[in-house]
């Protein structure tokens, strides 16, 4: 059964810093990998997908990087700002099912 | 429609009730999932439809929890004699068909079982 786990849970960072999100799935086995943000009480917002041909994908400030073999992704958030503030879950779609499964989400502040 | 659009965004029942959550996905996306959220850990999946079968319900926690996608379109959580355990959040999303489809989320039904 695949599981996802990111660390860390919970991150408080000032202002303009760079930062890296970590997601470790135990089964390579996978189709793609997305990165999502949940502000509070709201639904998840797609970020990236990244293909499991893929090494990368960049979108503004962010890029997420994925290495199958190892299990891991990383999520790199350049210059942080406040408006970053929220809940950060990475999912990964295997090869097995259709279903996505989640990581716990890393929960980030970004003070000014 | 141009997203997920999920009704009601909150439901507060009392124990023993019947509730139902509905899901309309976006227009054309074949694939639709219902997922529930604990406070503070990452959605758990229920189960997926491909049309109007449900492909995979392996993750519906027992048989107080069914759904149904009768048109291959709109979805409907069915939930019998609710339980506070079964407070949540349960979000629906969809793609296109095929498995490397990006998934897109709707803002969720927030359910409180007094």
């Amino acid at each position: 059964k695949q599981e996802v786990t990111q660390i860390p849970a919970a991150l408080s960072v000032p202002e303009g810093e760079n930062l890296v999100l970590n997601c470790s799935f135990t089964d390579s086995a996978i189709y793609n990998l997305q990165w999502f943000r949940q502000d509070p009480g709201k639904g998840l917002t797609s970020l990236l997908l990244i293909q499991s041909s893929q090494r990368e994908q960049t979108s503004g400030r962010l890029n997420a990087s994925l290495d199958k073999s190892s299990g891991r992704s990383t999520l790199y958030i350049a210059a942080s700002q406040p408006g970053d503030s929220a809940t950060y879950l990475c999912a990964v779609m295997g090869n097995a099912g259709n279903m996505l499964t989640f990581g716990g989400g890393t929960r980030l502040m970004v003070k000014p | 429609g141009a997203g997920v659009s999920q009704t009601p965004s909150n439901k507060v029942t009392e124990k023993g009730k019947y509730v139902e959550l509905r899901c309309d996905p976006i227009s054309g996306h074949t694939a639709l999932y219902w997922y529930r959220q604990s406070l503070g850990q990452g959605p758990e999946f229920l189960i997926y439809f491909q049309g109007t079968g449900a492909a995979d319900d392996s993750g519906l926690p027992n048989d107080r929890f069914f759904a149904v996608r009768p048109e291959g379109s709109v979805s409907t959580l069915k939930i019998q004699r609710t339980e506070r355990g079964d407070s949540a959040v349960y979000l629906c999303a969809s793609r296109w068909g095929g498995n490397t489809g990006e998934l897109f989320f709707g803002e969720g039904s927030r359910l409180t079982v007094l």
